[in-house]
């Protein structure tokens, strides 16, 4: 089966300072997605991260707050940068792998970040 | 934009007993994805829906897509306690978008318990 090893799962940061989420994935692929998940909401895509490109950033989101790194095929890292409590969220990557279509978009088991 | 609607919001049953979850798109579905989450945790992804009327079942969970592509519901026979936790539909992005394609939009989320 298809596996995206996500960590840290959890942590507790403290206001100001910057957590950096790494998300492994067992095989090659071209796009790996970051999502956002708000208490009680659903998820928001942050950025898509292209191996060799900058990442792709969605309305509302910047590079200086949400800088990703991807260095390879199958690496990707999400830093929250400058942290406050309204970043207290789950944090997820995801990747679709084309050459297994009945696996859709595959998700990391997710960071749960509380910033106090 | 494109807007994905669950209903309902929760939902609690007895065990044992059948429930449907529906998901509404604001406008034609090119993909509908099914996940669940538990609690503070990653998603599992349940199945995949692409052609109008298409149904497929995994166990004791059946989701459909309509004829139109505009709505899919998630129909749960003879609920277990290990049903519970959140449902969640997904849908690829629309072309000409004008976001990024290859992620996903997300309804609110079904939270589901179910009662011995």
């Amino acid at each position: 089966s298809a596996v995206i090893s996500q960590k840290p799962s959890r942590d507790i940061c403290q206001r100001g300072t910057s957590l950096t989420i790494q998300c492994q994935v067992d095989s090659q692929v071209t796009m790996m997605f970051w999502y956002r998940q708000q208490p009680g909401q659903s998820l928001t895509l942050i950025a898509t991260a292209n191996q060799g490109s900058e990442a792709t950033y969605e309305s509302g989101f910047v590079i200086d707050k949400f800088p990703i790194s991807r260095p390879n095929l199958t690496f990707s890292t999400l830093t929250v940068s400058n942290m406050s409590p309204e970043d207290s969220s789950i944090y997820l990557c995801s990747v679709r792998f084309r050459d297994r279509p009945n696996y859709g978009y595959t998700f990391g088991s997710g960071t749960r970040l509380t910033v106090v | 934009s494109q807007e994905l609607e669950q209903s309902p919001q929760s939902l609690i049953v007895q065990e044992g007993k059948n429930l449907t979850i529906n998901c509404t798109s604001s406008k034609t579905l090119y993909g509908l994805y099914w996940y669940k989450q538990k609690y503070g945790e990653g998603l599992i992804f349940l199945m995949m829906l692409q052609k109008g009327g298409e149904e497929k079942s995994h166990e004791k969970i059946t989701a459909k897509l309509d004829e139109k592509k505009q709505q899919s519901s998630l129909h749960i026979t003879a609920s277990q306690p290990s049903h519970a936790g959140i449902y969640l539909c997904g849908a690829d992005v629309p072309p000409n978008y004008g976001g990024s394609q290859g992620n996903l939009i997300f309804g609110k989320g079904t939270k589901l318990s179910v009662k011995p």
